[in-house]
C-alpha cells in the first residue's frame, strides 16, 4: 500500500521555525515534482499553501516554504505565529497522474 | 473570484440514498477538474475521486470505486457526490475542491453527512 507519511504532531514557540516532513513509501508510484501542502485550521476547510514542491500561491505568507530531497518533501514554517496552529497535509499525484494521495496530516501546536 | 459552495448538512439513516452538491462560480467550469475529499471525524483527508466537467471523465480512488458516484451538471456548474445506500461508516465531512495543474487551489466549505439509525 502506497502512502505519504507525516509526523502526527509538531510544536514550536512563537518566532521559532518548524519543519514537517512527508515521506513516500513507494517512490516508484509518486510524482515528487507535484507535492503540494494544505493548511486546515480547526473547523475550517483546507487551504493550499504550497504547490509543485516549493511554490507559494498568491497571498500566502513568505514564512511558508517547501522543499524536497530524496524521498522526502518538507514544509518549513518560520517565525511561528499563533494563527499557524492547524493541521497540515501533504499531497501528490501518482506517476500516472490519475490518482491523488494525501499524507496522514500533522497537527501543529504553537506553544 | 473562484467560489465552491456546498450543500448543507445531512442526517440520514443507513440504507438511504443521498446526493450532495458543490456549486462553482467565478471561472470557466469546463476547464478544471473537480475532486471530492472525505474527512472522517477527527481524521485526515482522503481523496475519493475527480471528474472533468468537459467530458465527465471520472477517476475514483480504489478505496471508493463502486461506493460512490461523482457527476456534473454543466448547465448549473454543479458537481455531485452520490450514495445509493448509505452506511454508518459514511459519516464524515465531505469537501469538494478545484484542481489546478497539480494541486487543489480552491475548496468548498464542506458538507457534514451523518448516517445514524
Amino acid at each position: 500500500q502506497s502512502a505519504l507519511t507525516q509526523p502526527a504532531s509538531v510544536s514550536g514557540s512563537p518566532g521559532q521555525s518548524i519543519t514537517i516532513s512527508c515521506t513516500g513509501t513507494n517512490s516508484d508510484v509518486f510524482s515528487y515534482n507535484y507535492v503540494s501542502w494544505y493548511q486546515q485550521p480547526p473547523g475550517k476547510a483546507p487551504k493550499l499553501i504550497i504547490y509543485d514542491v516549493s511554490y507559494r500561491p498568491s497571498g500566502v505568507s513568505h514564512r511558508f516554504s517547501g522543499s524536497y530531497s530524496g524521498d522526502t518533501a518538507s514544509l518549513t514554517i518560520s517565525g511561528l505565529q499563533a494563527e499557524d496552529e492547524a493541521d497540515y497535509y501533504c499531497s501528490t499525484f501518482t506517476t500516472s497522474h490519475t490518482l491523488v494521495i494525501f499524507g496522514g496530516g500533522t497537527k501543529l501546536t504553537v506553544l | 473570484e473562484v467560489q465552491l459552495v456546498q450543500s448543507g448538512a445531512e442526517v440520514k439513516e443507513p440504507g438511504e440514498s443521498l446526493k450532495i452538491s458543490c456549486k462553482t462560480s467565478g471561472y470557466t467550469f469546463t476547464n478544471y477538474w473537480i475532486g471530492w475529499v472525505r474527512q472522517m471525524p477527527g481524521k485526515g483527508l482522503e481523496w475519493m475521486g475527480i471528474i472533468h466537467p468537459h467530458d465527465s471523465d471520472t477517476r475514483y480512488s480504489p478505496s471508493f470505486q463502486g461506493q460512490v458516484t461523482i457527476s456534473v451538471d454543466v448547465a448549473t456548474t454543479t458537481t455531485y457526490l452520490h450514495w445509493s445506500s448509505l452506511k454508518a461508516s459514511d459519516t464524515a465531512m465531505y469537501h469538494c475542491a478545484r484542481r489546478g495543474d497539480n494541486w487543489f487551489d480552491s475548496w468548498g466549505q464542506g458538507t457534514l453527512v451523518i448516517v445514524s439509525s
